[in-house]
């Protein structure tokens, strides 16, 4: 069966710029998760969605990231005026259940 | 301190050694433990659960000491396709899985 996949898988982005990442979970899967991961580093958990619901979102580095999931299936993380620091992977994860997640391949972003 | 430590090798092997890999986790209330394999440019993929009994998966062993607060990892006769990064992760919430993930330990196996 299918996946999870994100989209794009590459964007490059002036800074300043907004972008939005999308993720689409495997069907029915109740659990979302977004990472982080910067070059050399293991990923770093960004947010977690119930359904729709935005359980925590503690990881979000700054007011500059926000993601929704207005549905509960596909999830949309949007970094507005982006900053090199922010160049990294962006890895989404959907659940059956707990503990087991599920990773799509990421948007590798890069902020010139 | 980081909340999971792994040395980040890399270890070079040859095919058919044996390679140990270990990780300590700092939060004692930390409820499940993984091991995760990243190829490079990929994205990470479960290896296997980790369990205080000790697990076995054909070549892969994984053991937990929650005294120690230490996960290891034993993998034997490697081959060349087990090159990959090999990440600790742990999850330290009951309700659901923020998983915490360390930076990952390098292994080459070369022929």
């Amino acid at each position: 069966g299918a996946g999870v996949s994100q989209s794009p898988r590459y964007k490059v982005a002036k800074r300043g710029q907004d972008v939005a990442l999308r993720c689409d979970p495997i069907s029915g899967h109740v659990s979302l998760f977004w990472y982080q991961q910067a070059l050399g580093q293991g990923p770093e958990f960004l947010t977690y969605f119930q359904n729709e619901a935005q359980l925590d979102k503690s990881g979000l580095p700054s007011d500059r990231f926000f993601a929704e999931r207005p549905e509960g299936s596909v999830s949309t993380l949007k970094i507005q005026r982006t900053q090199q620091e922010d160049s990294a992977v962006y890895l989404c994860a959907s659940s059956p259940v707990v503990d087991t997640q599920y990773f799509g391949p990421g948007t590798r972003l890069t902020v010139l | 301190r980081k909340e999971v430590e792994q040395d980040p090798g890399p270890f070079n092997v040859p095919e058919g050694a044996t390679v140990a890999f270990n990780c300590t986790y700092s939060n004692s209330a930390s409820q499940s433990f993984f091991w995760y394999r990243q190829d490079c440019r990929k994205e990470p993929k479960l290896l296997m659960s980790v369990y205080s009994s000790g697990n076995e998966d054909g070549r892969f062993t994984a053991q937990l000491n929650r005294a120690s607060q230490y996960i290891s990892l034993l993998i034997r006769d490697s081959k060349l396709s087990d090159s990959a990064t090999y990440l600790c992760v742990v999850n330290k919430n009951s309700g659901y899985s923020t998983l915490t993930f360390g930076k990952g330990t390098m292994l080459l196996v070369s022929p």
